[in-house]
């Protein structure tokens, strides 16, 4: 299995801009997770799903981010606009049940960073 | 707000040391999962506990589940450079979302 794949790896972009993070899930998990981290706040659950419905969006910062999981495989996670408070590692994560014995499988991130 | 705090947040330890990084919290927790990460890497998951007083081993590493279940350690005998990394635990409880730590960020010194 590849594992959870994020895209792009890094992004650099002008505030005000719009960001698209893209993630594909491990097939077969039907949980998924979008997590920012930065030195100061530490890994911060921003929304997550079970079998492709927002459960909890509590973690948003504002309006200006939003997740859709529009099928089992995709998911996205849009800024409209950017800003530079922004800038951190956006990590997705799956997992394959929703015990808490069930472990987190995370991708590589997307560093994004607005100047 | 369930919290986790992890302690030290950091350390820097010398090649063949042992150390111990805490996981505590206030609240009861069905199970406790251990994660490493790298840096420009994701989290990866080491162990899961979920019996009060419970121990796993994977290799130098042992994780203990408290016995009331709202802590946890983790003991690494002879540290080595590959060891070094942030160390997350994380609080589950039943069908809800994980709960995490801010981290043990370990360095290890050849």
């Amino acid at each position: 299995d590849a594992g959870v794949i994020q895209s792009p790896r890094h992004e650099v972009t002008e505030m005000g801009q719009e960001v698209t993070l893209r993630c594909k899930p491990i097939s077969g998990h039907n949980s998924l997770f979008w997590y920012r981290q930065t030195m100061m706040r530490g890994l911060e659950l921003l929304i997550y799903f079970n079998n492709n419905v927002p459960i909890d969006d509590s973690g948003m910062p504002e309006d200006r981010f939003s997740a859709k999981m529009p099928n089992a495989s995709f998911s996205t996670l849009k800024i409209q606009p950017s800003e530079p408070r922004d800038s951190a590692v956006y990590f997705c994560a799956s997992r394959a049940g929703t015990g808490g014995n069930y472990g987190y499988t995370f991708g590589s991130g997307t560093r994004l960073t607005v100047v | 707000t369930q919290l986790l705090e992890q302690s030290p947040q950091f350390l820097s330890i010398q090649e063949g040391e042992n150390l111990t990084v805490y996981c505590n919290s206030s609240s009861v927790f069905s199970s406790l999962q251990w994660y490493r990460q790298e840096p420009g890497e994701g989290p990866v998951l080491l162990v899961t506990v979920v019996t009060g007083g419970e121990v796993k081993k994977l290799k130098r590493l042992t994780f203990q589940f408290g016995d009331a279940r709202k802590d946890s350690s983790l003991h690494i005998t002879a540290a080595q450079p590959g060891d070094t990394g942030l160390y997350l635990c994380a609080g589950g409880k039943g069908a809800q979302k994980l709960v995490f730590g801010q981290g043990t960020r370990l360095t290890i010194n050849p």
